[in-house]
Protein backbone atom coordinates (compact mmCIF):
# COMPACT_ATOMS: atom_id res chain seq x y z
CA UNK A 1 0.00 0.00 0.00
CA UNK A 2 1.25 3.68 -0.90
CA UNK A 3 1.52 5.90 2.19
CA UNK A 4 3.64 8.08 4.81
CA UNK A 5 5.85 5.76 7.18
CA UNK A 6 6.73 7.78 10.62
CA UNK A 7 9.47 6.16 13.45
CA UNK A 8 9.48 5.77 15.77
CA UNK A 9 5.67 6.19 16.67
CA UNK A 10 6.81 7.50 20.28
CA UNK A 11 10.40 8.44 21.68
CA UNK A 12 11.63 9.24 24.92
CA UNK A 13 15.21 11.54 25.26
CA UNK A 14 16.82 13.24 28.06
CA UNK A 15 17.47 17.11 27.56
CA UNK A 16 20.92 17.25 26.07
CA UNK A 17 20.18 15.10 23.27
CA UNK A 18 19.76 14.97 19.54
CA UNK A 19 16.89 12.65 18.80
CA UNK A 20 16.10 12.14 14.62
CA UNK A 21 12.70 10.90 13.18
CA UNK A 22 12.52 9.09 10.22
CA UNK A 23 9.76 9.88 7.61
CA UNK A 24 9.47 7.89 4.40
CA UNK A 25 7.27 7.82 1.23
CA UNK A 26 6.32 5.65 -1.08
CA UNK A 27 3.74 7.68 -3.42
CA UNK A 28 6.57 9.49 -5.75
CA UNK A 29 5.59 12.73 -4.45
CA UNK A 30 7.84 15.48 -4.80
CA UNK A 31 7.36 17.59 -1.92
CA UNK A 32 7.86 16.69 1.71
CA UNK A 33 7.12 18.60 5.23
CA UNK A 34 7.31 18.35 8.38
CA UNK A 35 4.58 20.00 11.20
CA UNK A 36 4.44 19.76 14.88
CA UNK A 37 1.53 19.95 16.65
CA UNK A 38 0.79 21.29 20.32
CA UNK A 39 -2.98 21.52 21.63
CA UNK A 40 -4.62 24.18 20.81
CA UNK A 41 -2.03 25.68 18.12
CA UNK A 42 -2.90 23.23 15.33
CA UNK A 43 -0.37 22.14 12.86
CA UNK A 44 3.10 24.27 12.68
CA UNK A 45 5.05 24.14 9.67
CA UNK A 46 9.17 23.45 10.28
CA UNK A 47 10.82 22.89 7.33
CA UNK A 48 9.58 21.54 4.09
CA UNK A 49 11.31 19.99 0.88
CA UNK A 50 10.36 20.38 -2.79
CA UNK A 51 13.07 18.62 -4.26
CA UNK A 52 15.57 16.44 -3.74
CA UNK A 53 18.82 18.16 -2.12
CA UNK A 54 16.85 21.10 -1.46
CA UNK A 55 14.73 22.41 1.56
CA UNK A 56 12.99 25.49 3.23
CA UNK A 57 12.55 26.53 6.51
CA UNK A 58 8.90 26.86 7.85
CA UNK A 59 7.69 28.93 10.76
CA UNK A 60 9.33 27.60 13.78
CA UNK A 61 12.46 26.12 12.10
CA UNK A 62 15.05 27.05 15.09
CA UNK A 63 16.24 24.26 16.90
CA UNK A 64 15.75 21.87 13.83
CA UNK A 65 17.36 20.39 10.96
CA UNK A 66 16.49 18.49 7.84
CA UNK A 67 17.93 16.51 4.94
CA UNK A 68 16.61 15.59 1.87
CA UNK A 69 19.43 12.83 0.43
CA UNK A 70 16.94 10.56 -1.30
CA UNK A 71 12.62 11.55 -2.93
CA UNK A 72 11.15 9.42 -0.32
CA UNK A 73 12.95 10.11 2.87
CA UNK A 74 13.18 13.36 4.51
CA UNK A 75 14.67 12.75 8.13
CA UNK A 76 13.93 15.55 11.23
CA UNK A 77 16.26 15.74 13.95
CA UNK A 78 15.59 17.58 16.65
CA UNK A 79 18.37 19.24 18.41
CA UNK A 80 19.35 20.14 21.75
CA UNK A 81 18.88 24.06 20.46
CA UNK A 82 15.28 23.09 20.53
CA UNK A 83 13.98 24.80 23.99
CA UNK A 84 10.37 22.98 24.06
CA UNK A 85 10.76 19.35 22.00
CA UNK A 86 7.98 17.80 23.96
CA UNK A 87 5.65 17.96 21.05
CA UNK A 88 3.83 15.38 18.66
CA UNK A 89 5.19 15.61 14.75
CA UNK A 90 3.41 15.15 11.80
CA UNK A 91 5.28 14.40 8.14
CA UNK A 92 3.20 14.84 5.70
CA UNK A 93 3.90 14.67 1.20
CA UNK A 94 2.09 16.38 -1.63
CA UNK A 95 2.71 16.62 -5.38
CA UNK A 96 4.08 19.62 -7.15
CA UNK A 97 0.47 20.42 -7.86
CA UNK A 98 -0.67 19.21 -4.32
CA UNK A 99 2.01 21.78 -2.77
CA UNK A 100 0.30 24.65 -5.00
CA UNK A 101 -3.61 23.42 -4.11
CA UNK A 102 -2.66 22.42 -0.46
CA UNK A 103 -3.68 18.35 -0.78
CA UNK A 104 -1.40 16.94 1.27
CA UNK A 105 -1.04 13.19 2.60
CA UNK A 106 -0.03 12.75 6.23
CA UNK A 107 1.32 10.28 7.95
CA UNK A 108 0.58 8.88 11.63
CA UNK A 109 2.44 10.92 13.46
CA UNK A 110 5.56 10.58 16.21
CA UNK A 111 5.30 11.63 19.92
CA UNK A 112 8.49 13.36 21.26
CA UNK A 113 8.70 13.18 25.13
CA UNK A 114 12.05 15.00 26.80
CA UNK A 115 12.61 13.69 30.13
CA UNK B 1 0.58 35.94 5.99
CA UNK B 2 -3.00 34.01 6.23
CA UNK B 3 -3.62 33.09 9.60
CA UNK B 4 -6.93 30.49 10.48
CA UNK B 5 -9.04 31.00 13.48
CA UNK B 6 -11.22 28.18 14.83
CA UNK B 7 -13.43 29.47 17.27
CA UNK B 8 -14.13 26.45 19.49
CA UNK B 9 -11.35 24.66 21.32
CA UNK B 10 -13.55 22.06 22.61
CA UNK B 11 -17.11 20.92 21.46
CA UNK B 12 -19.45 17.75 23.85
CA UNK B 13 -22.20 16.78 22.06
CA UNK B 14 -24.61 14.19 22.47
CA UNK B 15 -25.25 11.23 19.35
CA UNK B 16 -27.68 13.36 16.55
CA UNK B 17 -27.15 16.32 17.98
CA UNK B 18 -25.93 18.71 15.02
CA UNK B 19 -22.81 20.18 14.72
CA UNK B 20 -21.13 23.67 13.15
CA UNK B 21 -17.47 24.51 13.78
CA UNK B 22 -16.25 27.77 13.05
CA UNK B 23 -13.43 28.48 11.06
CA UNK B 24 -12.63 32.18 9.52
CA UNK B 25 -9.79 33.21 7.75
CA UNK B 26 -7.54 36.22 7.56
CA UNK B 27 -6.84 36.45 3.79
CA UNK B 28 -8.52 39.32 0.85
CA UNK B 29 -7.53 37.21 -1.86
CA UNK B 30 -8.57 33.97 -3.41
CA UNK B 31 -7.71 30.55 -1.49
CA UNK B 32 -8.55 26.87 -0.92
CA UNK B 33 -10.05 25.77 1.72
CA UNK B 34 -10.11 22.64 3.67
CA UNK B 35 -11.01 20.66 6.55
CA UNK B 36 -9.12 17.18 8.07
CA UNK B 37 -10.11 15.22 10.83
CA UNK B 38 -7.50 13.18 13.18
CA UNK B 39 -9.27 10.03 14.40
CA UNK B 40 -7.88 8.80 17.77
CA UNK B 41 -4.48 7.08 17.41
CA UNK B 42 -4.75 7.39 13.38
CA UNK B 43 -3.67 9.87 10.91
CA UNK B 44 -4.68 12.83 9.90
CA UNK B 45 -6.72 12.65 6.99
CA UNK B 46 -8.78 14.58 4.38
CA UNK B 47 -12.72 15.39 5.49
CA UNK B 48 -13.83 18.14 2.24
CA UNK B 49 -12.10 20.85 0.23
CA UNK B 50 -13.45 23.61 -1.63
CA UNK B 51 -11.49 25.38 -4.84
CA UNK B 52 -13.56 26.61 -6.54
CA UNK B 53 -17.73 26.64 -8.00
CA UNK B 54 -20.56 25.67 -5.69
CA UNK B 55 -19.92 27.07 -1.95
CA UNK B 56 -21.35 24.47 -0.34
CA UNK B 57 -19.41 21.30 -0.20
CA UNK B 58 -19.55 17.61 0.49
CA UNK B 59 -17.30 15.51 2.38
CA UNK B 60 -17.02 11.85 3.64
CA UNK B 61 -19.09 10.65 6.10
CA UNK B 62 -22.09 13.11 6.12
CA UNK B 63 -19.94 16.14 6.11
CA UNK B 64 -20.22 19.58 4.69
CA UNK B 65 -18.96 23.41 4.38
CA UNK B 66 -20.09 26.62 3.08
CA UNK B 67 -17.97 28.70 2.05
CA UNK B 68 -19.28 32.06 3.03
CA UNK B 69 -16.68 34.75 0.92
CA UNK B 70 -18.08 37.57 2.65
CA UNK B 71 -17.10 36.35 6.36
CA UNK B 72 -13.93 35.18 5.47
CA UNK B 73 -15.67 31.74 6.93
CA UNK B 74 -15.78 27.63 5.98
CA UNK B 75 -17.94 26.23 8.68
CA UNK B 76 -18.51 22.62 8.71
CA UNK B 77 -21.75 20.96 9.71
CA UNK B 78 -23.43 17.72 10.28
CA UNK B 79 -27.01 17.14 11.07
CA UNK B 80 -26.45 14.24 13.06
CA UNK B 81 -23.27 13.53 15.12
CA UNK B 82 -22.49 9.79 16.07
CA UNK B 83 -20.05 8.25 18.68
CA UNK B 84 -17.52 7.03 16.08
CA UNK B 85 -17.42 11.30 14.68
CA UNK B 86 -14.98 12.06 18.06
CA UNK B 87 -11.88 13.15 16.72
CA UNK B 88 -9.69 16.47 16.60
CA UNK B 89 -10.80 18.43 13.58
CA UNK B 90 -8.79 21.32 11.56
CA UNK B 91 -9.28 24.18 9.62
CA UNK B 92 -6.64 25.12 6.82
CA UNK B 93 -6.08 27.53 4.27
CA UNK B 94 -3.84 27.89 1.53
CA UNK B 95 -3.55 31.49 -0.32
CA UNK B 96 -4.08 30.77 -4.49
CA UNK B 97 -1.97 33.28 -5.93
CA UNK B 98 -0.23 32.98 -9.78
CA UNK B 99 2.63 31.84 -8.46
CA UNK B 100 2.16 29.78 -5.20
CA UNK B 101 5.78 29.19 -4.90
CA UNK B 102 6.75 28.87 -1.40
CA UNK B 103 3.23 29.29 0.25
CA UNK B 104 2.31 27.23 2.61
CA UNK B 105 -1.16 25.54 3.90
CA UNK B 106 -1.77 27.45 7.19
CA UNK B 107 -4.05 25.41 9.77
CA UNK B 108 -6.59 26.62 12.54
CA UNK B 109 -5.95 25.41 16.06
CA UNK B 110 -8.12 22.28 15.98
CA UNK B 111 -11.60 21.75 18.09
CA UNK B 112 -11.93 18.29 20.01
CA UNK B 113 -15.03 17.23 19.53
CA UNK B 114 -16.52 14.63 21.99
CA UNK B 115 -19.53 12.97 21.39
CA UNK B 116 -21.55 11.10 23.64
CA UNK B 117 -22.90 7.70 23.13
Amino acid sequence: DGGITQSPKYLFRKEGQNVTLSCEQNLNHDAMYWYRQDPGQGLRLIYYSQIVNDFQKGDIAEGYSVSREKKESFPLTVTSAQKNPTAFYLCASSTLTGARTGELFFGEGSRLTVL
Amino acid sequence: AQSVSQHNHHVILSEAASLELGCNYSYGGTVNLFWYVQYPGQHLQLLLKYFSGDPLVKGIKGFEAEFIKSKFSFNLRKPSVQWSDTAEYFCAVIARWLDNAGNMLTFGGGTRLMVKP
